[in-house]
């Protein structure tokens, strides 16, 4: 199973821009790149998914290299209610998903 | 369309006793699965079933069994519980197993076992 690395945890402010990076050095060619958001005492919530190059939804952002050994959460112009747990998964089905410790991100006022 | 629930929303057990998490899904979704989160910890993966009629262990299986009991319901059993297993449990549900698929989560169930 690929295992991630993404920081502990992140400050911002509200209105900038926070990008959150994910390291996947093993990834497997079939593997997917997910990313969850999770508020606390609350289940996970799907944020966005990728495979390469860029993806953009209404939430966010995920940039991916071309070797697909990382990326790169964005969330443009943040605000309080983005104080999150985020995490970063890669897997090829639901069943080997793995979540890691994630980023913790506080936005202050 | 509530999504995925779970009951109950808070239990407490002394060592040894047993107890059924319920969870239900009313998107027709064909899989679903059961996590714990420790604090501190992302989530990890205890049972799955892909789709209904089967069930397969995850990462941490043991001192758990489960029941898919139709397409809608998935059930988690402590059948004799420990310490450590003083927990929060999440069941979630994809349409599939499948590349790519989406899980959406319930609220989850804290669980303190003395």
């Amino acid at each position: 199973l690929a295992k991630t690395t993404q920081p502990i945890s992140m400050d911002s402010y509200e209105g900038q821009e926070v990008n959150i990076t994910c390291s996947h050095n093993n990834i497997a060619t079939n593997d997917y790149i997910t990313w969850y958001q999770q508020f606390p005492s609350q289940g996970p919530r799907f944020i966005i998914q990728g495979y390469k190059t860029k993806v953009t939804n209404e939430v966010a952002s995920l940039f991916i290299p071309a070797d697909r050994k990382s990326s790169t959460l964005s969330l443009p112009r943040v605000s309080l209610s983005d104080t999150a747990v985020y995490y970063c998964l890669v897997g090829e089905n639901g069943n080997k998903l793995v979540f890691g410790a994630g980023t913790i991100l506080r936005v202050k006022s | 369309n509530a999504g995925v629930t779970q009951t109950p929303k808070f239990q407490v057990l002394k060592t040894g006793q047993s107890m059924t998490l319920q969870c239900a899904q009313d998107m027709n979704h064909n899989s679903m699965y059961w996590y714990r989160q420790d604090p501190g910890m992302g989530l990890r993966l205890i049972y799955y079933s892909a789709s209904e009629g089967t069930t397969d262990k995850g990462e941490v299986p043991n001192g758990y069994n489960v029941s898919r009991l139709n397409k809608r319901e998935f059930s988690l059993r402590l059948e004799s519980a420990a310490p450590s297993q003083t927990s929060v449990y999440f069941c979630a549900s994809s349409p599939t197993v499948n590349l790519g698929e989406t899980q959406y989560f319930g609220p989850g169930t804290r669980l303190l076992v003395l």
